[in-house]
C-alpha cells in the first residue's frame, strides 16, 4: 500500500527564516497532495494543496513543490512568524480513491 | 473555520462498551471521511461514505462501522471498545473528489 514518509519530525527556526518540510511517497499513481496545519487541540486545517499536473503552487508565504519522477513534494514557508508554530502534516491521495494517507507530522517551532 | 461539526467533543467510555460519534458535513458536500488520530501521530483513514454508501475502507476491524444519512451527515460506531481505541476521531467532508475539510474532532478516552 501507499507509504508516506515525512521529514524532519521537528524543526526549529528563527523568526523570519524559511522552513522546508519534505515528504516522499511510494505510489506513482497518486495525483493529489495536500498539506495540513494542526495547532494544539485543534482540527487539521488545509493550508495548500497541489495536483500532479502542476509542479509548484504558491500562496503568499507558503509554497508547495512536487517532483513526480522522484515521488516527493515539499512545503516551503518563507518569512516565518511565531504563529506558524504548529504540527504540519503532508498527505497523499491514494489512487484517486478520496482516501488520504498522512505523513507522521513535523513539529515546527518559530522562535521570536 | 470550516462548516464541519462533530459531537460530542469529548467522551469517556470503558473497555467493551460501544460508542457513536456524529459528524455534520459542510453545506454542499456529499462525502464524509473518518480518521483516527492517536496522540503524536498523523490521522489514519478509517472509511469514507459517498451518497450513503461506504466508498473505501482502511485497515480497521469490522467493529468500526458507519452510516451516512440523506442529508450527508454521518455516524461512526465502534463496538467492543479497546484501550487502543483512545484517540481523536476526525471527520472530513468534501464534494466528491474535492478538498477534504476537517471537523474539530471527538476525543475518545477508553478506560
Amino acid at each position: 500500500g501507499e507509504n508516506v514518509e515525512q521529514h524532519p519530525s521537528t524543526l526549529s527556526v528563527q523568526e523570519g527564516d524559511s522552513a522546508v518540510i519534505k515528504c516522499t511517497y511510494s505510489d506513482s499513481a497518486s495525483n493529489y497532495f495536500p498539506w495540513y496545519k494542526q495547532e494544539l487541540g485543534k482540527r487539521p486545517q488545509l493550508i495548500i494543496d497541489i495536483r500532479s499536473n502542476v509542479g509548484e503552487k504558491k500562496d503568499q508565504r507558503i509554497a508547495v513543490t512536487l517532483n513526480k519522477t522522484a515521488k516527493h513534494f515539499s512545503l516551503h514557508i518563507t518569512e516565518t512568524q511565531p504563529e506558524d508554530s504548529a504540527v504540519y502534516f503532508c498527505a497523499v491521495e491514494v489512487d484517486s480513491s478520496y482516501k488520504l494517507i498522512f505523513g507522521s507530522g513535523t513539529r515546527l517551532l518559530v522562535r521570536p | 473555520e470550516t462548516g464541519v461539526t462533530q459531537s460530542p467533543t469529548h467522551l469517556i467510555k470503558t473497555r467493551g462498551q460501544q460508542v457513536t460519534l456524529r459528524c455534520s458535513s459542510q453545506s454542499g458536500h456529499n462525502t464524509v471521511s473518518w480518521y483516527q488520530q492517536a496522540l503524536g501521530q498523523g490521522p489514519q483513514f478509517i472509511f469514507q461514505y459517498y451518497r450513503e454508501e461506504e466508498n473505501g475502507r482502511g485497515n480497521f476491524p469490522p467493529r468500526f462501522s458507519g452510516l451516512q444519512f440523506p442529508n450527508y451527515s454521518s455516524e461512526l460506531n465502534v463496538n467492543a471498545l479497546e484501550l487502543d481505541d483512545s484517540a481523536l476521531y476526525l471527520c472530513a467532508s468534501s464534494f466528491g473528489q474535492g478538498t477534504q475539510y476537517f471537523g474539530p474532532g471527538t476525543r475518545l478516552t477508553v478506560l
